[in-house]
């Protein structure tokens, strides 16, 4: 069955304090692993897409890498506005329509 | 990117009402929309695969007479809450597939509280 799972559920950051939330997945061929954004009372904002292991993408403080196991995304000297929870969903090669979605990281950061 | 708008995105009604969502891609055509419910501090809970002139495909344990689902065109789904409990108000967010880049993105989400 496809899996995904997220740690830490809840992760307090100094601003300028740099850290990594995981997501560790079991899918039957990953079609595709993705990074979303969600703020309180609003719907997942889209960051990222890897697609194989080794794979890195980058977009202001974040950088998001991929393993044949597991995500990281990398937050650098993060800030305030970067606070939100963090999804990570994995798409599988043989159920093409569904996104399976990890629990979130619920991220704060304090000035 | 990829723009996807709900309407409305906040709801209040009376038990017993029935309470339509609205979700449009607004700059490409999406022949697969998705329809998921959030409860507070979780994750989100897919309710149902919307496809562009069929029949929607409903998750286990969605009844599909109380939450109707219409895909009349390219661009547009819409969610029906039918005769609304209390136990019927969450968050709901859609999503289209954009094709060209295989992503799902997401709409502002509708808040329906049902008193």
């Amino acid at each position: 069955e496809d899996q995904v799972t997220q740690s830490p559920e809840a992760l307090r950051l100094q601003e300028g304090e740099s850290s990594s939330l995981n997501c560790s997945y079991t899918v039957s061929g990953l079609r595709g692993l993705f990074w979303y954004r969600q703020d309180p009372g609003k719907g997942p904002e889209f960051l990222f897409t890897l697609y194989s292991a080794g794979e890195e993408k980058e977009k202001e403080r974040l950088k998001a890498t991929l393993t044949k196991k597991e995500s990281f995304l990398h937050i650098t000297a993060p800030k305030p506005e970067d606070s939100a929870t963090y999804l990570c969903a994995v798409q599988g090669a043989y159920n093409t329509d569904k996104l399976i979605f990890g629990t979130g990281t619920r991220l704060q950061v304090f000035p | 990117g990829a723009v996807v708008s709900q309407h409305p995105s906040r709801v209040i009604c009376k038990s017993g009402t029935s309470v339509k969502i609205e979700c449009r891609s607004l700059d490409f055509q999406a022949t697969t929309m998705f329809w998921y419910r959030q409860f507070p501090k979780q994750s989100l809970m897919l309710m149902a695969t919307s496809n562009e002139g069929s029949k929607a495909t409903y998750e286990q344990g969605v009844e599909k007479d109380k939450f109707l689902i219409n895909h009349a065109s390219l661009t547009l789904s819409t969610l029906t809450v039918t005769s609304a409990h209390p136990e019927d108000s969450s968050f709901y967010i859609c999503s289209a597939r954009d094709l060209s880049s295989d992503t799902q993105y997401f709409g502002p989400g509708t808040r329906l509280t049902v008193l």
